[in-house]
């Protein structure tokens, strides 16, 4: 029964390189969500995917930044020409179908720390 | 725009109950889950409130009223191993994203 499981955790990065972020929802669940947190920041939303669409990427930034769920793999979350301020922890979560008007519980993985130097 | 303030930091002693409030400024509001994020982990769903009142979950209790747009997460018989972040969030327009609060850092002292 594994849980949200997200890889690299830790990821070092040169200005300029590409990082390639993955993750493999809960088994069953078919809607995937990443986040961005800053050290000593809460979680901003990035983007929400079901499988092969792009169901909300309203915090995303509008450049270098990219994500994709394919019919068959994990999700992507692709950061091109990185730089230092793109260093955060990125956590992936996944959900069944939603549970409800408003009430979406959200299962999360344990993050990929994410250094550009 | 939607925004949920907490406090950013609260200490208490093992044993003792602490409360940490979460205040939100949420177009279409549906309800209030919250999150505790030990340093280094990811974060996990505590509970969820749709309705005005309180849950009870075990040692953990959330409140929430919707007409003071205020809510609380109720920690009772500290235990060390609490000592972490705790987050609300809220999901808006019955959209699936999650927008999370400031956060709270909890601090447990033996």
């Amino acid at each position: 029964n594994a849980g949200v499981m997200q890889n690299p955790r830790h990821l070092v990065r040169r200005r300029g390189q590409e990082a390639r972020l993955r993750c493999s929802p809960m088994k069953g669940h078919s809607h995937v969500y990443w986040y961005r947190q800053l050290p000593e920041e809460g979680l901003k939303f990035m983007v929400y995917l079901q499988k092969e669409n792009i169901i909300d990427e309203s915090g995303m930034p509008k450049e270098r930044f990219s994500a994709e769920f394919p019919k068959e793999g994990p999700s992507i979350l692709r950061i091109q020409q990185v730089v230092r301020g793109d260093s955060a922890a990125y956590f992936c979560a996944s959900s069944p179908k939603t549970t409800g008007v408003g009430k979406n519980i959200q299962y999360f993985g344990a993050g990929t720390r994410l250094s550009v130097l | 725009g939607q925004s949920l303030e907490q406090p950013s930091e609260v200490t208490a002693v093992e044993g003792a109950i602490v409360q940490i409030n979460c205040t939100y400024q949420t177009s279409g509001f549906y309800g209030l889950s919250w999150y505790q994020q030990h340093d280094g982990g990811a974060p996990t769903f505590l509970s969820y409130n749709a309705l005005d009142g309180l849950e009870e979950t075990g040692r953990f209790s959330s409140f929430l009223s919707r007409s003071d747009s205020y809510g609380y997460l109720l920690l009772q018989e500290l235990q060390m191993k609490d000592s972490a972040s705790y987050f609300c969030a809220s999901a808006p327009y019955n959209t699936d994203k999650l927008i999370f609060g400031t956060g709270t850092r909890l601090q447990v002292f033996p």
